[in-house]
């Protein structure tokens, strides 16, 4: 069975601090996918990024990194420079990969709210 | 650039009687889901279809639920008989279906309230 793990509730910065969101996943297979969406207070999900399991690279996408490490099954991701815009909920979400059919569901851990304030 | 959308935005029923959520789908999209989240809890998974079946479903879409793709547009889920613990965000996404790991595009959600 999957599980995704997010064991940060509730994450307070001040704007322009740096902010780590750590996600632990656990799975037996050995090929999968790993999600981080957004959700702003108006509701919405918002995809961020997939990483495969074969591609530990490291990826950088403006203010935004993400940090995957199979040898400790986490997905972190990191904010740097934080705004008041960056408060939302973030979700990390698992999904495996299936060899016939490929609707694969999102295993999602439980979410943490990040607070910007100035 | 292509959006999945959700309708209503918010439904508000008793506590007993029968919602229809719709949803359509990205375009070129084949696989679709349904999501619910309870206020203030994490996004669980309740059914996938494809190729106008259900693929997977879980625990919680028992005999109350079902999903139908009436045209080739929509894609809706049916409760038949509400219960207050269905009050829930409910969301729709889809995914163009290349791999199992595609990403899945989901719309703005239903609110549901049970009363």
């Amino acid at each position: 069975a999957q599980k995704v793990t997010q064991a940060q509730t509730e994450i307070s910065v001040v704007e322009k601090e740096d902010v780590t969101l750590d996600c632990v996943y656990e799975t037996r297979d050995t090929t999968y996918y790993l999600f981080w969406y957004k959700q702003p207070p108006s509701g919405e999900l918002v995809f961020l990024i997939r990483r495969n399991s074969f591609d530990e690279q490291n990826e950088i996408s403006g203010r935004y990194s993400w940090n995957f490490q199979k040898s400790t099954s986490s997905f972190n991701f990191t904010i740097t420079a934080s705004q008041v815009v960056d408060s939302a909920v973030y979700f990390c979400a698992l999904s495996e990969a299936k060899l016939t059919g490929t609707a694969s569901k999102l295993t999602f851990g439980t979410g943490t709210r990040l607070q910007v304030t100035l | 650039e292509p959006e999945v959308t959700q309708t209503p935005s918010h439904q508000v029923t008793q506590m007993g009687q029968e919602v229809i959520l719709r949803c359509v789908p990205i375009s070129n999209h084949l696989y679709f889901y349904w999501y619910r989240q309870i206020l203030g809890q994490k996004v669980e998974f309740l059914v996938s279809f494809y190729n106008n079946e259900i693929s997977e479903k879980s625990e919680i879409f028992d005999d109350q639920f079902s999903v139908e793709r009436p045209d080739g547009s929509n894609f809706t889920l049916k409760i038949r008989s509400t219960k207050l613990e269905d009050s829930a965000m409910y969301f729709c996404a889809s995914k163009p279906g290349q791999g199992s790991g595609d990403t899945q595009y989901f719309g703005p959600g239903t609110r549901l309230t049970v009363l």
